[in-house]
Order: C-alpha cells, then structure tokens, then sequence
C-alpha cells in the first residue's frame, strides 16, 4: 500500500512568518494529496487540496505544491497567525481506489 | 448539506466491555465510509472502510469489527475491549473516487 511520510513533526513559528511543511509518498498511482488541519479534541478538517494534473495550487494564506516526478508535496502557511496552531495531516489517495493514507501529522505552534 | 453524526463524544469502558460506536451520514447517498483511530499525539490510521452497504475492508488485524447495516449508517464493534484499544476514533465519508474525505468529531475512549 501507500506509504506516506511527513516532516517535521513540531513546527514552532513566530506570529507572521512562514511555516513549511513536507510530505512525501511512495506509490506512483496516488493522485489526490489532501491537506487537513486538526484542532484539539476535534476531527479534521480539510484545508486545501491538490491533484496530480496540477503543480501548485493557492487559497489566500496557504498554498500547496506536489512535485510528481520526486514524489513529494508540501503545504506553505504565509503571515501566520495564533489561529493557525494546530496539528496539520498530509494524506495520499490512490488513483481509483478509496482509502486515505496520512502522513504522521505536524504539531505547528504559532507564537504571538 | 452533508453532515456526519458520530456519538458518543467520550466514552469510559472496563477491561473485557463491549463497544460500539456508531456514524451516520445525511444529505448524501452511497458514500465511502471510514473508521480510524488516533492514539495519543499520533496520525491517523485507517482501521475500516466501506463502499456499500454489507462491503467492509479491515485494514489492520485487530479486537475491532466494523459493520453496515445501511447505507450511510457505520458502526464500531468489539466483543471485548483491551487497554489497548483506548483512543481517538474518527468516522469519515466520501463520495466517489479520488474526493477529500470529511470527518466526524470523533469519541474519546477510554479503557480501564
């Protein structure tokens, strides 16, 4: 199945600054890669999304870039801010097939 | 609108217990369905999933069973539960192929 790892595992950024964080995937099949932003005690919530057709892609403060060829993804928090601290979820989806792999998940902690 | 009912919030249950956790969906048909499992400061894994009604794949072996028995209705089962079985569950749904997945709030368990 897929394999799908993520870096780093606790960000800390201060307030305004950027926050990167990386994944990469190991079945050349994959073709969705959703992003999901967790909050304490709650379930995740999608935050922005990329298909394999499509090298980057932008909504407001968070944009997200896949990189076919290496394998690997990433997710940029610009101008962050205390309400960005969270734990954020990288996952893969097979092509054709239903089943969700997630990255171990990023604590980001975003410092006022 | 779509929205996922997943009960109970928490649930404290003794060594050897039965459990099940129940997932209802509304405002789709025929959708995906998921249960995972979140230990403590960890990532998601993918316990069970479903594409129909009466169709479940078990991801992990395990003490957990998952059923059914209608369209948009999941449920979580065990005959006995182990200390180890204490966590985050999370029900999920999709619809379709290659689609972001939606989750419930989740319930916090825990085994004594």
């Amino acid at each position: 199945g897929e394999n799908v790892e993520q870096h780093p595992s606790t960000l800390s950024v201060q307030e305004g600054d950027s926050a990167v964080i990386k994944c990469t995937y190991s079945d050349s099949a994959s073709n969705y890669f959703p992003w999901y932003k967790q909050e304490l005690g709650k379930g995740p919530q999608l935050i922005i999304d990329i298909r394999s057709n499509v090298g980057e892609k932008k909504d407001q403060r968070i944009a997200v870039t896949l990189n076919k060829t290496a394998k690997h993804f990433s997710l940029h928090i610009t101008e962050t801010q205390p309400e960005d601290s969270a734990v954020y979820f990288c996952a893969a989806i097979v092509n054709n097939f239903n089943k969700f792999y997630f990255g171990s998940g990023t604590k980001l902690n975003v410092k006022p | 609108s779509q929205t996922i009912h997943q009960w109970p919030a928490t649930l404290v249950q003794p060594v050897g217990s039965p459990l099940s956790l129940e997932c209802t969906v509304e405002g789709t048909s025929n959708p995906n369905l998921y249960w995972y499992r979140q230990a403590a400061g960890r990532g998601l894994q993918l316990l069970f999933y479903s594409v129909g009604i009466g169709q479940i794949s078990s991801e992990v072996p395990q003490n957990l069973s998952a059923s059914r028995p209608q369209d948009r209705q999941f449920i979580l089962s065990s005959k006995k539960l182990l200390l180890s079985d204490s966590g985050f569950y999370l029900c999920a749904w999709s619809v379709g192929l290659n689609t972001e997945a939606f989750f419930g709030q989740g319930t916090r368990l825990t085994v004594v």
